[in-house]
């Protein structure tokens, strides 16, 4: 059964560094892998998607996620922290070719201070 | 161009009625998903239509079901409802199939939910 798992709750972040938002997952196939933020009043938006190829994938606001097979994750990075990235961010992961649904993580909520 | 709608964006019920949520996709997008988040499930996936067809759908019991018409305007149905459906519903379009698509470039567009409780 496929499964994601954002180990942090919660990551606090000084504006201008860099930072990460934890993701692994499970499945026994290809993963299809996601990354969404929910902005507090914004609703949510998606950032980007792994399915094959390149292993860094960049996406939305200058967010990038590594997919590392080996170790079964798909962290989701950013260089320099903006305090407008503070929000809640989702991992999500569909087992290709047979799974037909996207399990979703629990939620990470990234606040950066000024 | 005009983003995704959905209506109502507020919507009360009492347990064991049912409800239909409206979810309106870009203009030119196919495929149409929906999810409920709850605070204590989180974002489930529910399903996804793609030219009228519903292609994926999540572990859901069938009082949840939905459509999608001609236009690509989807609808998503709730009968007898539970306590436990008091969720945020948000529905997705995209131009191809998001959750199959290979394409790096299909991104999702997400309503600003609606906000369903049952009392």
């Amino acid at each position: 059964a496929q499964s994601v798992a954002q180990p942090e709750d919660q990551v606090n972040v000084a504006e201008g560094n860099p930072l990460t938002v934890k993701c692994t997952y499970s499945v026994s196939g290809n993963p299809y892998l996601f990354w969404y933020v929910q902005y507090p009043n914004r609703g949510l938006q998606f950032l980007l998607k792994y399915i094959t190829g390149d292993n860094l994938v960049k996406g939305s606001y200058g967010f990038e996620a590594e997919f590392n097979k080996s170790q079964t994750s798909f962290h989701l990075k950013k260089p320099s922290a903006l305090v407008s990235d503070s929000a809640l961010y989702f991992c999500a992961v569909r087992d290709n070719p047979s799974a037909s649904k996207i399990i979703f993580g629990s939620g990470t909520r990234l606040s950066i201070r000024p | 161009k005009a983003g995704v709608t959905q209506t109502p964006r507020y919507l009360i019920k009492t347990r064991g009625q049912q409800v239909t949520l409206s979810c309106s996709p870009i203009s030119g997008h196919r495929s149409v998903s929906w999810y409920q988040q709850t605070p204590g499930q989180g974002l489930q996936f529910l399903f996804e239509y793609f030219s009228e067809t519903q292609r994926n759908k999540g572990n859901f019991p069938g009082r949840f079901s939905g459509r999608q018409f001609s236009n690509s305007r989807s609808e998503m149905n709730v009968s007898t409802l539970e306590l436990g459906d008091s969720a945020l519903y948000l529905c997705a379009s995209s131009w191809g199939q998001s959750v199959n698509s290979r394409s790096r470039l299909d991104t999702q567009y997400f309503g600003p939910g609606t906000r369903l409780t049952v009392l």
